[in-house]
């Protein structure tokens, strides 16, 4: 158990809402991802963080940002959500001396209205 | 560019029988290889991993898989496999040259018949 949570578990709203996903970690690891999670296309990185506000964009970055004020919460906000925003979202993280290997979240069902 | 084709969208196995999923992979340096599993409505849970040495490395579950650098690939197997394993199943690529950032495929369903 690598110690990640995720809030909220499910969420429904409606397009143009602001939405945040939170990423919670009790073991102090260094580096923390967002993924998400669709049909036919796996999971796709969107942002991923190497420290306390040192974040950077993934492949599918668009409409999406993040914060990380402190090492244990990584937060995923959608500003203004739209439908093809509706996804499964996972956190993940890198545990250290093996920085590639990652550990995944339960995931956040969202859908956008 | 780093990226994984699994062929198979999806594969039908009967209980006790052996299974192959396909993973073919882009890498430009050395790559470090993970098989994950992911049970209906759960998160990802990892199976094995290949970072170097022996080409064929054991997993949890009774799980192998065999990295071949000459064909690019990275297949899992398993001689026989059990209701249980019904999931999807994940192959992925990284490694140091693209900060340690993983490409995913887009997984393959197995089904297992009774």
């Amino acid at each position: 158990d690598a110690g990640i949570t995720q809030s909220p578990r499910h969420k429904v709203t409606e397009t143009g809402t602001p939405v945040t996903l939170r990423c919670h970690q009790t073991e102090n690891h260094r580096y923390m991802y967002w993924y998400r999670q669709d049909p036919g296309h796996g999971l796709r990185l969107i942002h991923y963080s190497y420290g306390v506000k040192d974040t950077d964009k993934g492949e599918v970055s668009d409409g999406y940002s993040v914060s990380r004020s402190k090492t244990e919460d990584f937060l995923l906000t959608l500003e203004s959500a739209t439908s093809s925003q509706t996804s499964v979202y996972f956190c993940a993280i890198s545990t250290p001396g093996q920085l590639v290997e990652q550990f995944f979240g339960p995931g956040t069902r969202l859908t956008v209205l | 560019a780093q990226s994984v084709t699994q062929p198979d969208i999806h594969i039908t196995v009967s209980e006790g029988a052996s299974l192959e999923l396909r993973c073919n992979y882009s890498y430009g340096a050395t790559p470090y290889l993970f098989w994950y599993v992911q049970s209906p409505g759960q998160g990802l849970q990892l199976l094995l991993k290949y970072f170097s040495g022996d080409t064929l490395v054991q997993g949890i579950k009774g799980f192998e898989a065999e990295f071949k650098r000459s064909q690019s690939s990275f297949n899992l197997r398993k001689p026989s496999v059990h209701w249980s394993d019904a999931a999807e199943y994940f192959c992925a690529v990284g490694g140091r040259s693209n900060d340690y950032k993983l490409s995913f495929g887009a997984g393959t369903t197995v089904t297992v018949r009774a």
